[in-house]
């Protein structure tokens, strides 16, 4: 059975800066493109960007690019999603996704920015 | 960016009747390899958001055949026949024809 399971979300303050994490089973990780998709609270979703199979390769939404870094170890098969110089419009769920034909979503972590 | 409208904000179904949402992209979804990239989700009260329908008309894995989708370039129409009280939730259309990926705002059934 796939499973996506996301931690490390917290309480962070205004320019401060968190990492998330998302462990992979059931599945070979390293044949896997990995998105990260938010949703921000009472709205729709976004899309934060991806990460190819080796991490070489990395795509961004503009919205929070330079602010965000994905990426991966496939030797332990984990995602990563380094936010930094968080704002309040950040304030979401944080949801670790493979995307396909088959879409697999983890359960989300909250991430709150406030003061 | 494209922009994804969904119509309407809300639908309140009886079980055991129909429902049409409707997806309007801003620029064609018909990708150079002649699939329209254009995808459907549920998302369950308290849930993550779920695959439904992925290249505009393919049923996703164990997803009943009540769930049926349709379009052209830039107009989709997810139908839901027979609604049942697990279809509540809200549903959003997604395309992953280009970066950044966007979805739509999202169309809450209910049950009456």
């Amino acid at each position: 059975e796939v499973q996506l399971v996301e931690s490390g979300g917290s309480l962070v303050q205004p320019g401060g800066s968190l990492k998330l994490s998302c462990v992979a089973s059931g599945f070979t990780f390293s044949n896997y493109w990995m998105d990260w998709v938010r949703q921000t609270p009472g709205k729709s979703l976004e899309w934060i960007g991806e990460i190819n199979t080796d991490g070489s390769k990395t795509n961004y939404a503009p919205s929070i690019k330079d602010r965000f870094t994905i990426s991966r170890d496939n030797a332990k098969s984990t995602l990563y999603l380094q936010m930094s110089n968080v704002k309040s419009d950040d304030t979401a769920i944080y949801y670790c996704t493979r995307l396909g034909a088959r879409d697999y979503w983890g359960q989300g972590v909250m991430v709150t920015v406030s003061s | 960016d494209i922009v994804l409208t969904q119509a309407p904000l809300s639908v309140s179904v009886t079980p055991g009747e129909s429902a049409s949402i409707s997806c309007r992209s801003s620029k064609s979804l018909l990708s150079s390899k002649g699939i329209t990239s254009l995808y459907w989700y549920l998302q369950r009260p308290g849930k993550s958001p779920q695959l439904l329908i992925y290249q505009m008309s393919n049923l996703a894995s164990g997803v009943p055949d009540r769930f049926s989708s349709s379009g052209s370039e830039t107009d989709f129409t997810l139908k839901i026949s027979k609604v049942e009280t697990e279809d509540v939730g809200v549903y959003y259309c997604g395309h992953r024809l280009e970066y950044p990926l966007t979805f739509g705002s999202g169309t809450k059934l209910e049950i009456k």
